[in-house]
């Protein structure tokens, strides 16, 4: 079936320290892609989305690429803040589905000063 | 601010009772989801609504029901409960159904049972 697969966190880096967390996927069709962020204590929000590939979604200073040939959406960010400091959930929706999301387990950033 | 708004925010209670979550979407959205994150289950999802109807269901369990109701907002109905059900339950909506989406979520309930 469908899955979404994610680094194992916890992740630790410095404040401007440059981050990637690694997503890949198995699905079938051509889903779309989703980066989903949790800051302590809140709801998911929507960090950015690809819904095709070669598609680079970005926001906030992450950037994610849709890579089908790798079946990956690695999230990146050039330079870390503390506020940055999180868990990130890599999700997909599945071509042809009724639009539910798939997650991954999720990967906890923190950032230090 | 997604516009999806969940009510309570926290629930506590006891085994064997029944809570009922209450969910209004984002204006103009059709379809409802709701999920469930707990820390060994990861998020998972439940089950869909769309205008009314059940499009897709998920991991529920049978003690667990929901509905969506003309005026688009959903509850989802949790009975029997069990120390094992405690989690954080999303709901959150789109505009249509289908893999073209982008899902924005409330801030959850919190669902404590003692």
């Amino acid at each position: 079936g469908d899955s979404v697969t994610q680094m194992e966190g916890p992740v630790t880096l410095s404040e401007e320290a440059f981050l990637t967390i690694n997503c890949t996927y198995t699905a079938t069709g051509y889903p779309s892609l989703f980066w989903y962020v949790q800051y302590p204590g809140e709801g998911l929000q929507l960090l950015l989305k690809a819904t095709k590939a070669d598609d680079k979604g970005s926001n906030k200073g992450f950037e994610a690429t849709y890579r089908k040939e790798t079946t990956s959406f690695h999230l990146e960010k050039g330079s870390v803040q503390v506020s940055d400091s999180a868990v990130y959930f890599c999700a997909l929706i599945a071509g042809g589905s009724q639009g539910n999301l798939i997650f991954g387990k999720g990967t906890k950033l923190s950032v230090k000063p | 601010d997604s516009g999806v708004t969940q009510t309570p925010k926290h629930l506590i209670t006891a085994t064997g009772q029944r809570v009922t979550l209450r969910c209004s979407p984002r204006s103009g959205d059709l379809s409802v989801y709701w999920y469930q994150q707990s820390l060994d289950q990861g998020l998972q999802f439940l089950i869909q609504y769309y205008n009314g109807e059940e499009r897709a269901k998920g991991n529920i369990l049978e003690r667990f029901s929901a509905q969506q109701f003309p005026d688009l907002h959903s509850e989802l109905n949790l009975s029997s409960l069990e120390l094992g059900d405690s989690a954080l339950y999303f709901c959150a909506s789109s505009v249509v159904a289908g893999s073209g989406n982008t899902i924005y979520f409330g801030e959850g309930s919190w669902l404590t049972v003692v």
